[in-house]
């Protein structure tokens, strides 16, 4: 267990809509960061939070958005969910220091129908 | 760019039959290397940090080397349990902490 928290852990929808991930950091980590794994590609990078502010962008579209809150969980929204959008989404989180591993959470598999 | 190349993408061994992953990154300024362990549906478990070069770092059956190039992960009489994915990640002088990983090496270890 690496102590972050990913929910919900399944989640099916449909094409257009729009839902919600969140994830509960390790005690003490001051970073969250979403990734992106689909079966054609890697992890990928999407959005890094730093004690509620934005600090590291990847290729995240404009239909996702995330933020931090002040008890530092996060949450990941994904809108006009595309067939394209199913993939597992990761969070990870780590203390913020440079050159501090990532913990990674169990993921959210999100299949758009 | 930060580029990370793995291989090979898949691997077979026998159990107690030892081998290497590999991994090249092209990187300005490598910050740190990172290799993880992904079992199917679950979430990268990290395993090793390597910071500069000639740097080794061993845990149960597994090693990680590194050069200015490239890193291996040095797998010796691997057992059945060792079977997942192993992913491998740079961390560069750009971004916060952006990881940028590889695709990873599938590791089957057949009894």
């Amino acid at each position: 267990d690496s102590g972050v928290t990913q929910t919900p852990k399944h989640l099916i929808t449909a094409t257009g809509q729009r839902v919600t991930l969140r994830c509960s950091p390790r005690s003490g980590d001051l970073s969250v960061y979403w990734y992106q794994q689909s079966l054609d590609q890697g992890l990928q990078f999407l959005i890094q939070y730093y004690n509620g502010e934005e600090r590291a962008k990847g290729n995240i579209l404009e239909r996702f958005s995330a933020q931090q809150f002040p008890d530092l969980h996060s949450e990941l929204n994904l809108s006009s969910l595309e067939l394209g959008d199913s993939a597992l989404y990761f969070c990870a989180s780590s203390p913020g220091g440079v050159n501090t591993e990532a913990f990674f959470g169990q993921g959210t598999r999100l299949t758009v129908v | 760019e930060d580029q990370v190349t793995q291989s090979p993408e898949a691997l077979r061994l026998q159990e107690g039959e030892s081998s290497s992953l590999n991994c090249s990154y092209t990187v300005s300024g490598l910050r740190g290397l990172f290799w993880y362990r992904q079992d199917p549906g679950k979430g990268p478990e990290f395993l090793f940090t390597l910071y500069s070069a000639g740097e080794e770092k061993e845990k149960e059956r597994l090693k990680a080397t590194l050069t200015k190039k490239e890193s291996f992960l040095h797998i010796t009489a691997p057992k059945p349990e060792d079977s997942a994915t192993y992913l491998c990640a740079v961390l560069g002088p750009t971004g916060f902490q952006k990881l940028v990983f590889g695709t990873g090496t599938r590791l089957l270890v057949s009894p």
